[in-house]
């Protein structure tokens, strides 16, 4: 299996509900991070959490990791349908500089 | 915040042409950037780590003489696809780091005929 695996595949939701999507990983990591992709555009960085760090808040974003289970978890509150994106977890095996590898992704759907 | 910009944003060439696509780090400086590919409703493959000053490392399968790689200036990478082919077609995305964040540009999507 890959290196940050998110599941579900694809999750769709009421707006005004929470959605929470999960990442696996395999190997150790320096931190984890949640990246948003609109369709056809680039990445947006959501948030970071250090492997140290066991959960982080940003706004309507809270991030959890654990490394005992080489989890994370990304919630969206209170979702929009702007909040409409494919969502990324990737890995940082060797250093804050280095090279990323991602997880396949996860479709969310926001219903207006 | 940190940007990182991509140009162009959309190619179309015919096949055995040659592609240049430009990624530049607009308010800081990154001595390394990274290449991804990505197809369609699937993840980001990572291509290649663009050093400035030395040699690109390529990951394991990628063409270093299909996809040539420049690092000129410690804000701007281009990526070249040299002869391109029809499976060439796909969604390039540079990132920087700054900070301890890999900033990412916004894509070029090359269509080969």
């Amino acid at each position: 299996s890959q290196q940050g695996e998110e599941d579900p595949q694809a999750l769709s939701i009421q707006e005004g509900e929470n959605a929470t999507m999960n990442c696996s990983y395999k190997t150790s990591i320096n931190n984890l991070q949640w990246y948003r992709q609109n369709s056809g555009r680039g990445l947006v960085h959501l948030i970071l959490i250090r492997s140290n760090e066991r959960e982080k808040h940003s706004g309507r974003l809270r991030v959890t990791l654990d490394t005992s289970k080489k989890s994370s978890s990304l919630l969206i509150t209170a979702s929009r349908a702007a909040d409409t994106a494919s969502y990324f977890c990737a890995t940082d095996a060797t250093g804050a500089n280095s090279k990323l590898t991602f997880g396949k992704g996860i479709t969310l759907s926001v219903r207006p | 915040g940190a940007v990182v910009s991509q140009h162009p944003s959309r190619v179309i060439c015919k096949s055995g042409t040659s592609v240049k696509i430009e990624c530049r780090s607009l308010d800081f400086q990154a001595t390394t950037m990274f290449w991804y590919r990505q197809f369609p409703k699937k993840s980001l493959m990572l291509m290649a780590t663009s050093n400035e000053g030395s040699k690109a490392t390529y990951e394991q399968g990628v063409e270093k003489d299909k996809f040539l790689i420049n690092h000129a200036s410690l804000t701007l990478s281009t990526l070249t696809v040299t002869s391109a082919h029809p499976e060439d077609s796909s969604f390039y995305i540079c990132s920087a780091p700054y900070l301890g964040t890999q900033y990412f540009g916004p894509g070029t999507r090359l269509t080969v005929l």
